[in-house]
């Protein structure tokens, strides 16, 4: 099955204390995102990828590192998390950076106490 | 600065109403635009997108969207809604001349019996 799969699902961790969100898609897509969604504000992006060892900063990226290494995994990386970091974090993917549908994974809820 | 616009937090409509949800964008070009869905705790999924052609576009669940470049908007349509279709609505754009995607803040759609 065609799949975006994120893990955890949810975690609650403290402030400072470093976390990785991984994400891996199925579908040899060679786009890849992360946003993070907060209310009244809608889906806002934080990094994307448009292949393997190439990425860029979204609209937020402060406090936030990604990888790409493997066109199938991107995880999200934050060294020092902050409670306004706590959030709703979804990984996308696509077969293009333009006009291609974007496959979402099911979401990590993080809380930073 | 580049920007999409959902005028409508939330919106209630009966079943068996239309439906019509508003989307306005400010680029310099015309982008891609799109409209995807959220059900209570899942991710998005894909309504329909735009970028040329025909500016009436048809999607899945009976939905369809109209461009109107003059006003810049990408309004989403249905001519009746059912109670499946309670869920929150995004309008996202991709520029043309970059790789990022911007969403709107969202409209929760309501639907009462």
């Amino acid at each position: 099955e065609a799949q975006v799969t994120q893990n955890p699902r949810y975690l609650i961790t403290v402030t400072g204390k470093k976390l990785t969100v991984t994400c891996s898609q199925n579908m040899n897509h060679e786009y890849m995102s992360w946003y993070r969604q907060d209310p009244g504000l809608g889906l806002r992006q934080i990094y994307y990828s448009m292949n393997v060892e190439v990425t860029d900063k979204g609209d937020v990226p402060e406090g936030y590192k990604v990888s790409r290494k493997e066109k199938r995994n991107f995880p999200l990386i934050l060294e020092s998390p902050s409670p306004n970091q706590t959030s709703l974090y979804f990984c996308a993917s696509s077969l293009s950076a333009f006009g291609s549908e974007q496959y979402f994974g099911p979401g990590t809820r993080l809380t930073v106490t | 600065a580049q920007s999409v616009t959902q005028p409508d937090i939330h919106i209630t409509v009966s079943e068996g109403a239309s439906l019509e949800l508003r989307c306005n964008y400010s680029y310099g070009a015309t982008p891609y635009l799109f409209w995807y869905v959220q059900s209570p705790g899942q991710g998005l999924q894909l309504l329909l997108k735009y970028f040329s052609g025909d500016t009436l576009v048809q999607g899945i669940k009976g939905f369809e969207a109209e461009f109107k470049r003059s006003q810049s908007s990408f309004n989403l349509r249905k001519p009746s809604v059912h109670w499946s279709d309670a869920a929150e609505y995004f309008c996202a754009v991709q520029n043309t001349g970059g790789f990022k995607t911007i969403f709107g803040a969202g409209t929760r759609l309501f639907v009462k019996a």
